[in-house]
């Protein structure tokens, strides 16, 4: 079936940077938009950005401009997020998610189980 | 960005009851074009990722209970659960998919009365 498969939960410390993939089955990354959604603890969800996974274009939320990174690895039918310079604020569970082309933007099916990270000195 | 607010923040509703839900949206999310419009609605239990309940506003996702039902237009949208179930307890998420950056209403969290 139809899976985004993510790695592990991280522990880092303020200033650190994180790297977390998120590995496509059952279909064709190149296929489909692939978008990253944060939720910090008891909070809603914010949408972080998303990468063409075609192009390897790439459009982020203005408040991580500079600090986060999205890339596909094709061979591999793996996405990755690296968020640098952390800080407590960057706690959260961080969910890859396949988009959903509707001619602007993307709706989310299905999403990734989730990544804890988790900021702490 | 478009700013979506859902309503209530929570509810209580019995068992076999229905439960509504709205969300309204900054600035209209319709395309007068299509007539599509981009708005997304999502169930997510404690503990787990959300899931995709409708998206177009009323089509509802693969393997969905018919009991989950969509409408509105514009800038005021419904979630209803016609019949609510033990298993429906839940946050509910409505998402604008219209502009970038796509954005989330708050959360609504539906409980057992």
């Amino acid at each position: 079936q139809v899976q985004l498969v993510q790695s592990g939960n991280e522990v880092k410390k303020p200033g650190a940077s994180v790297k977390v993939s998120c590995r496509a089955s059952g279909y064709t990354l190149t296929n489909y938009g692939l978008d990253w959604v944060r939720q910090a603890p008891g909070r809603g969800l914010e949408w972080m950005g998303v990468i063409n996974t075609v192009t390897g274009k790439t459009k982020y939320a203005d408040g991580l401009q500079g600090r986060v990174t999205m890339t596909t690895d094709t061979s591999t039918n793996t996405a990755y997020m690296e968020l640098r310079s952390l800080t407590s604020d960057d706690t959260a569970v961080y969910y890859c998610v396949r988009g959903e082309a509707s001619g602007r933007g993307h709706w989310f099916d299905p999403w990734g189980q989730g990544t804890l990270v988790t900021v702490s000195s | 960005d478009i700013v979506m607010t859902q309503s209530p923040d929570s509810l209580a509703v019995s068992l076999g009851e229905r439960a509504t839900i709205n969300c309204k949206s900054s600035q209209s999310v319709s395309y007068s074009s299509n007539n599509k419009n981009f708005l997304a609605w999502y169930q997510q239990k404690p503990g787990q990722p959300p899931k995709l309940l409708i998206y177009w506003a009323s089509a509802r996702g693969s393997g969905v209970p018919d009991r989950f039902s969509g409408s509105g237009s514009g800038t005021n949208f419904t979630l209803v659960i016609s019949s609510l179930q033990a298993e429906d307890v839940a946050v509910y998420y409505c998402q604008q998919y219209y502009d970038s950056p796509v954005t989330f209403g708050q959360g609504t969290k539906v409980a057992i009365k």
